[in-house]
């Protein structure tokens, strides 16, 4: 099974700021890894796929990058909406999700 | 308007069962491979299982194999997971989501997703 792991885990950020999380998988995935906000009580939200490809309606200000174990999410200026929880989730072996990455307000 | 909505959780006994389904909108549901996630209280996302658009192929975590069945009604455009032998860390929101591409090789990310239903397995 391939597992994933994101860090930090959590951080906290201002308005503005540029903020990036990173996530390893256990083995190489090539490019299918994917990105997700979740905001507390609703359904996650895809951001990225394929490593680097922005979702339909998401903010340029997301960015993906990466390929094989080592991959990148970018938030270039944060906004006060972009306060969530993230997640990676790998799609090449069936479906993995990373543990997550809280970013709060400082 | 693409849409899921899911149904059919509730509190349950440990070792007993529960049926949740999804029903679906707004896409032609038949080409689109669809999956379960779920999520325990104050913890992160799980991948339960996936099943392709016709459904004849179907795929499940180790967490749930042999004890969780995923199965879709096209006619019905309707998911379904049966869950047998409930265990206490089976409490979680469970969310149903659609691939983002049709005829998906199971390898596409979830595009659009329910809002969820909470099981609980409590004695």
């Amino acid at each position: 099974d391939i597992q994933m792991t994101q860090s930090p885990s959590s951080l906290s950020a201002s308005v503005g700021d540029r903020v990036t999380i990173t996530c390893r998988a256990s083995q190489s995935i090539s490019s299918y890894l994917n990105w997700y906000q979740q905001k507390p009580g609703k359904a996650p939200k895809l951001l990225i796929y394929a490593a680097s490809s922005l979702q339909s309606g998401v903010p340029s200000r997301f960015s993906g990058s990466g390929s094989g174990t080592d991959f990148t999410l970018t938030i270039s200026s944060l906004q006060p909406e972009d306060f969530a929880t993230y997640y990676c989730q790998q799609s090449y072996s069936l479906f993995t999700f990373g543990p997550g990455t809280k970013v709060d307000i400082k | 308007e693409v849409q899921l909505v899911e149904s059919g959780g509730g509190l349950v006994q440990p070792g007993g069962s529960l049926r949740l389904s999804c029903a679906a909108s707004g896409f032609t549901f038949s080409s689109y491979a669809m999956s379960w996630v779920r999520q325990a209280p104050g913890k992160g996302l799980e991948w339960v299982s996936a099943i392709s658009g016709s459904g004849g192929s179907t795929y499940y975590a180790d967490s749930v194999k042999g004890r969780f069945t995923i199965s879709r009604d096209n006619s019905k455009n309707t998911l379904y997971l049966q869950m047998n032998s409930l265990r206490a860390e089976d409490t979680a929101v469970y969310y149903c989501a659609k691939d983002r591409e049709e005829y998906c090789g199971g390898d596409c990310p979830a595009d659009v997703w329910g809002k969820g239903t909470t099981v609980t397995v409590s004695s």
